[in-house]
């Protein structure tokens, strides 16, 4: 069956350190793969997006990395902050022009001051 | 540009009821999702509507169900409320870009008792 995997347990880290969050998937062949920001009671947040032929992406201090191979996309935010604190979604689309990503459940980030 | 509005914010049910719920998408976008999250599952996908049709619908009961009107705003209804459809529902729209960049609301918190 179809899975996208990321961790539940919330990832704690000090500020100042990256954070690296995975997104695992199985069975699937996304033609793109996303990553949102989540904060409590709000809706998700678009970050980035990386194509199946695209190995790295970055934006100011967001890194996403996909591996087809290994069936794998982290995630990394570099010099973190208290304001990184949230809640972070992958999500994948098989496209074929459907454009309904399938979400992960996200992974928790709460970055100490 | 104003963003995805969705509206009610909270709302409580008794089981048994029925709800609507509205979403008014960002303007020019013709695609509008809708979403249930819940902890347990995550982002589950209900349906999708592009120009008043309803172009994909995922795994839910028919008591889930939906419109689009002419001006893209949309609708969802759910029908004799279980306790089950406590969640947050979202709305996202998208100009099914390049980037299938989803753009959701606040979400609307429906509690059933």
């Amino acid at each position: 069956s179809q899975k996208i995997e990321q961790n539940s347990e919330a990832l704690n880290i000090q500020e100042g350190k990256t954070a690296t969050l995975t997104c695992n998937y199985t069975n699937y062949s996304p033609a793109y793969l996303q990553w949102y920001r989540q904060d409590p009671g709000r809706g998700p947040v678009f970050l980035l997006l990386i194509r199946e032929n695209e190995k790295e992406k970055r934006k100011e201090r967001l890194k996403v990395t996909f591996d087809t191979t290994l069936k794998q996309s982290l995630f990394h935010i570099t010099a973190s902050q208290p304001a990184d604190s949230a809640t972070y979604l992958c999500a994948l689309d098989e496209s074929g022009g459907s454009y309904i990503p399938t979400f992960g459940r996200g992974t928790s980030l709460i970055v100490h001051p | 540009k104003a963003g995805v509005t969705q509206t009610p914010r909270y709302l409580i049910k008794t089981r048994g009821q029925q709800v609507t719920l509205s979403c008014s998408p960002i303007s020019g976008h013709r695609s509008v999702s809708w979403y249930q999250q819940t902890p347990g599952q995550g982002l589950q996908f209900l349906f999708e509507y592009f120009s008043e049709t309803q172009r994909n619908k995922g795994n839910f009961p028919g008591r889930f169900s939906g419109r689009q009107f002419s001006n893209s705003r949309s609708e969802m209804n759910v029908s004799t409320l279980e306790l089950g459809d406590s969640a947050l529902y979202l709305c996202a729209s998208s100009d099914r870009g390049d980037t299938g960049e989803l753009f959701f609301g606040e979400g609307s918190r429906l509690t059933v008792l």
